[in-house]
């Protein structure tokens, strides 16, 4: 999607190799997230950043970290990647009050 | 803990009909509903609700908040095939800072 820009868009992982997902934005908005999607559960905040500098937790954080070094990029990391992991990956940034989030085209990835 | 029900989960319908899709929710310091449709890929913004606009219409597509209810309709008029996806409601609160939560979402096909 327009705006917001994630690579790799498809990926194959072995169950204990590592990877990130890059995500960036072509705006200067503070706030940007992680979701996962999986059949019949929706979209999970993994976890999301206010500004800058700064990461919280959302809903479903065990087995990934993240690193937000600029305003435009909010990369998520897989140390050590398990098949429970194996889902469709969101980034995500806020446009603002009333504007909702724009959303990434998604990472699909699986781990056998 | 915020929380998104959505009902149906999936819906069958035939073109020119008309639907309703619900969305019920709890949450802490309510400030925002928001509905999108997600096709093949990244879910993309269809309406914001807020306590001062309960009721947004473009096109076939209208949807009201029901602030005492806690719920949300989103209608789609005259359905036409480009109409399938699913749609996904999400409530924003205000607890320190916002974040969406969504719903599992609501899947419907239009037929021919």
């Amino acid at each position: 999607n327009a705006g917001v820009t994630q690579t790799p868009k498809f990926q194959v992982l072995k169950t204990g190799q590592s990877m990130t997902l890059q995500c960036a934005q072509d705006m200067n908005h503070n706030s940007m997230y992680w979701y996962r999607q999986d059949p019949g559960m929706g979209l999970r905040l993994i976890y999301y950043s206010a500004s800058e500098g700064t990461t919280d937790k959302g809903e479903v954080p065990n087995g990934y970290n993240v690193s937000r070094l600029n305003k435009r990029e909010f990369s998520l990391r897989l140390e050590s990647a398990a098949p429970s992991q194996t889902s469709v990956y969101f980034c995500a940034r806020g446009d603002g009050f009333n504007y909702g989030y724009t959303f990434g085209s998604g990472t699909r990835l699986t781990v056998v | 803990e915020d929380k998104v029900v959505q009902s149906p989960l999936s819906l069958v319908v035939h073109e020119g009909d008309t639907v309703t899709l619900n969305c019920s929710y709890e949450v802490t310091n309510f400030r925002s509903l928001l509905w999108y449709k997600q096709e093949k890929k990244a879910p993309t913004f269809l309406f914001m609700l807020t306590s001062s606009g309960i009721e947004k219409k473009s096109g076939r597509l209208s949807s009201i908040l029901d602030k005492k209810e806690l719920s949300s309709i989103l209608n789609i008029t005259a359905t036409q095939t480009g109409d399938s996806a699913i749609y996904l409601c999400a409530v924003e609160g205000d607890s320190g800072y916002s974040t969406l939560t969504f719903g599992k979402g609501t899947m419907l096909l239009v037929s021919p």
